[in-house]
């Protein structure tokens, strides 16, 4: 499986500014997705990162809020934008292939937004 | 929408007990299912995984997992639980045209020694 990484591990952010997580894959990878874990709650997909083209968001996200950016095969930013208190969260970067439907998750980045 | 259901949230169990965790999801056509398993401080780990054939899947550190079609079940079981199975499971979905997961709300595992 790949090996993925991600920056910053954690952040505390003010209200109002923004934050760019970064997701590195250690091999070409055909799909990268990003998820939310609110706490206590189960993943919410974000967004799937499409290379060479705009991300595909799911209902409740907008990219005005969560811009996503995947320049090549092996990394994806997601940013964060005017953030809340309710931004809060652990974001986490996936990736998988074309020939296979699992995905294997990134270390997640934790959130906090006073 | 398709959605994932795992009934049980918080699970105490002494050690050599047998497990069983539920999840059943909503889609009625072709599905890929995970177990992942989230222990403390670490990320999520793929446990084991069903696409096709037999539907009695064995995944790492002895979990295995059924496929009941008719009951849209993917139940997790272990017949020995150790303390180190301390962790979060998730139950996760895939649905036909669909690559990204849908998650079960988790079930926290405790392990007693």
């Amino acid at each position: 499986s790949a090996v993925i990484s991600q920056k910053p591990s954690r952040d505390i952010c003010q209200r109002g500014t923004s934050l760019t997580i970064q997701c590195q894959v250690d091999s070409q990878v055909t799909m990268m997705f990003w998820y939310r874990q609110q706490p206590g709650q189960s993943l919410t997909l974000i967004a799937t990162a499409n290379q060479g083209s705009e991300a595909t968001y799911e209902s409740g996200f907008v990219i005005d809020k969560f811009p996503i950016s995947r320049p090549n095969l092996t990394f994806s930013t997601l940013t964060v934008s005017n953030m809340s208190p309710e931004d809060s969260s652990i974001y986490l970067c996936s990736v998988g292939t074309l020939e296979s439907y699992e995905q294997y998750f990134g270390p997640g980045t934790r959130l906090t937004v006073t | 929408a398709q959605s994932v259901s795992q009934h049980n949230h918080h699970v105490i169990l002494s050690e050599a007990a047998s497990l069983e965790l539920g999840c059943n999801y909503s889609y009625g056509g072709t599905v890929n299912l995970f177990w992942y398993v989230q222990y403390p401080g670490q990320h999520l780990q793929l446990l084991l995984k069903y696409f096709s054939g037999d539907p009695l899947v064995k995944g790492i550190k002895g979990f295995e997992a059924e496929f009941i079609k008719s009951k849209f079940s993917f139940n997790l079981r272990k017949p020995s639980v150790q303390w180190s199975d301390t962790a979060e499971y998730f139950c996760a979905v895939t649905y036909t045209g669909r690559r990204a997961l849908t998650f079960g709300s988790g079930t926290r595992l405790q392990v007693q020694p």
